[in-house]
């Protein structure tokens, strides 16, 4: 499989239930990043590693917990959700931080909180 | 701060016509510009991108884009749109310190037959 993968497609849970959102690239990037998509909202950059290391968290409420065990794995952890924490979550990739890395994008976790 | 401003939110051309998307930005700096398109449940695919040298650049699918510093713009433009082109798109910038993307609202395409 070719490109950044995302898992699960599709998530509802409710606001008490704990998941995770899984992100694999197979690009050989040092870098992975989350973002979030709400209609008639920006794509907001929630957080970036480099070489597995934290290297930002834009102000993301800590019920969103990262963790990314080597540089093709991204997951991102979600317990007691807000109904206002529905939307799209996109992975992305990038050779590595640098202003000219082109990031490339995984098909995204439409997630619903009820 | 820097800024991506994408003015339309709506656009609908005929299959068949021309097309120009609009895109400012505001840096200190000439940035690193790139414009993506998202296709309904789909993540966002690259087009083309602007690091430097020449201001015209061509992209895949037929988009090229222009860069204009006196304008702090980069139209993204396709000559003849294509129905499968009705798509949202996206411009986004990076500085050229950190790496660190922002990314316009967005423009909607509607292509009518």
């Amino acid at each position: 499989e070719t490109g950044v993968t995302q898992t699960p497609r599709h998530l509802v849970m409710g606001m008490t239930n704990k998941k995770s959102l899984k992100c694999e690239q197979h690009l050989g990037h040092n870098a992975m990043y989350w973002y979030k998509q709400s209609a008639k909202k920006p794509l907001e950059l929630m957080f970036v590693y480099n070489f597995k290391e934290q290297t930002e968290n834009n102000s993301v409420p800590s019920r969103f917990s990262p963790e990314c065990p080597n540089s093709s794995h991204l997951f991102l952890h979600l317990h007691t959700l807000q109904p206002e924490d529905s939307a799209l979550y996109l992975c992305a990739s990038s050779q590595n931080t640098g202003g000219t890395d082109t990031q490339y994008f995984g098909p995204g976790t439409r997630l619903t909180v009820l | 701060a820097q800024s991506v401003t994408q003015p339309d939110i709506h656009i609908t051309v005929s299959e068949g016509a021309s097309l120009e998307l609009r895109c400012n930005y505001s840096y200190g700096a000439t940035p690193y510009l790139f414009w993506y398109v998202q296709s309904p449940g789909q993540g966002l695919q690259l087009l083309l991108k602007y690091f430097s040298g020449d201001t015209l650049v061509q992209g895949i699918k037929g988009f090229e884009a222009e860069f204009k510093r006196s304008q702090s713009s980069f139209n993204l433009r396709k000559p003849s749109v294509h129905w499968s082109d009705a798509a949202e798109y996206f411009c986004a910038m990076t500085n050229t310190n950190a790496g660190k993307s922002t990314f316009g609202d967005g423009t909607t395409l509607t292509v009518k037959p």
